[in-house]
């Protein structure tokens, strides 16, 4: 079956301009996560999906960070403004169901901030 | 939401010998214990998971073990390879999040 899809891949941008993520989930998965992994660090979780709803965004900095996943399917991730503190790999990941079941991640995209 | 300890930060291990990685978790309701591998570069996957009805699951040369009442689980890799060597990290599913830790650098030394 295809994977979880993301683009682009590597990204560089100056500070205070603005990013924005795309991610293909697998066909049917209702569940939708986007992390992000600063280097040395394990997956931090910025916004959960079920459908096309959020279930948890509690750690999304919501002055500057946005999702969407219009139609339950296909959703994009916004930074703007960047911050210095913004450079790690974003991956998104999808499974069939809620938490409880196997996340298939995406090859993820290096957002470098200068 | 749960909070995911992840020990040791890296393991360096002869090759031949076992690795051990151990996980405790904060919220006894979690329910799904998975783990990942994720080499230089890729992506996470999982190469193991373990449900809260279970005490112990074994897949070839990996194991996890599962302690509800102390709230830990652990990875144990036995005859260790070079192919093993990456980053493994530990999870934790409460209610709809799947909460990691911070990863264990596993590095076998031929």
């Amino acid at each position: 079956e295809a994977g979880v899809a993301q683009s682009p891949r590597y990204k560089i941008i100056e500070k205070r301009q603005s990013v924005a993520f795309w991610c293909n989930p697998i066909s049917g998965h209702a569940t939708l996560y986007w992390y992000q992994q600063i280097l040395g660090q394990g997956p931090k979780l910025l916004i959960q999906f079920q459908n096309n709803g959020v279930v948890d965004d509690s750690q999304l900095p919501k002055d500057r960070f946005s999702a969407e996943r219009l139609k339950g399917v296909d959703s994009t991730l916004k930074i703007q403004p960047a911050k210095l503190e913004d450079s790690a790999v974003y991956l998104c990941a999808s499974s069939l169901a809620s938490g409880n079941t196997e996340a298939f991640f995406g090859q993820g995209t290096r957002l470098t901030v200068v | 939401g749960e909070n995911v300890e992840q020990h040791p930060s890296t393991l360096s291990v002869q090759e031949g010998d076992s690795a051990v990685i151990k996980c405790t978790y904060s919220d006894s309701a979690s329910n799904y214990f998975p783990w990942y591998k994720q080499e230089l570069g890729k992506r996470p996957q999982l190469i193991i998971d373990i449900r809260s009805n279970v005490g112990e699951k074994k897949d070839q040369r990996i194991a996890v073990t599962l302690n509800k009442t102390a709230k830990h689980f652990s990875l144990h890799i036995t005859e260790t390879q070079p192919e093993d060597s990456a980053v493994y990290f530990c999870a934790a599913s409460l209610l709809l999040e799947l909460s990691f830790g911070a990863g264990t650098t596993v590095t076998v030394r031929a």
